[in-house]
């Protein structure tokens, strides 16, 4: 399975940008980047993902280093209600493991009023 | 446009009986994935299925577990003779097909084993 770096937590103030990082230095050619965060007690929730260029939508933005070993999820202005687990997956691209999303421990993060 | 639909939301069950958790995929969307996460771990991929036909099985327990995605109604996971090891959060995803998309969660059904 593909693997994911990520810091264990990070603290914001509310209203401020957020950069949460992510290395994956074994990521393959096909390998999409995804980001799902999980507020306590929900299920996960798809934020954003990408394979080479940056992305961006109405949650936030993805950008992904040229060599593509690492990404950068892009929170443009916290709130306190962005306070949840964040994880970098690569999902698989191929054969039967198509469908698996292998989660990390995330990073948690914290927002300060 | 409802959302993945997971039932019971909280579900307890004694040790030894049976479990049943259902997930109602998004409106058009034919692919299920199911999911565990143990009290203060990380989720865990279990069963990847499609209408009636289970594409990866790599992560369910060899016994005990069985999951279905039947032509019509609901993907069922089901669990016989639960013990205590079993409780957990279990989260059912749903995405319309193969391809570049995101996954959508159902809220998880919460099985405490008693």
């Amino acid at each position: 399975d593909a693997k994911t770096t990520q810091p264990n937590s990070m603290e914001s103030n509310e209203e401020e940008p957020v950069h949460l990082p992510c290395n994956h230095s074994t990521i393959s050619g096909t390998d999409y980047i995804h980001w799902y965060r999980q507020l306590p007690s929900q299920g996960p929730e798809y934020v954003i993902h990408g394979l080479t260029s940056n992305v961006n939508n109405r949650m936030a933005s993805l950008a992904i280093a040229e060599d593509r070993k690492s990404s950068t999820l892009i929170l443009h202005r916290a709130t306190l209600r962005d306070a949840a687990v964040y994880y970098c997956i690569l999902r698989e691209s191929g054969g039967t493991s198509y469908g698996k999303l292998t989660f990390g421990q995330g990073t948690i993060l914290t927002v300060h009023p | 446009n409802a959302g993945v639909m997971q039932n019971p939301r909280h579900l307890v069950r004694r040790r030894g009986q049976e479990a049943r958790l259902r997930c109602s995929p998004m409106k058009g969307h034919s692919h299920v994935y199911w999911y565990r996460q143990l009290p203060e771990e990380g989720l865990k991929f279990m069963v990847y299925l499609q209408k009636e036909n289970i594409i990866d099985e790599s992560g369910m327990p060899k016994e005990r577990f069985s999951a279905e995605f039947p032509k019509e109604g609901p993907s069922i996971l089901r669990i016989q003779q639960v013990v205590r090891g079993d409780s957990a959060a279990y989260f059912c995803a749903s995405s319309p097909r193969q391809g570049d998309y995101g996954y959508t969660f159902g809220s998880g059904t919460r099985l405490t084993v008693v």
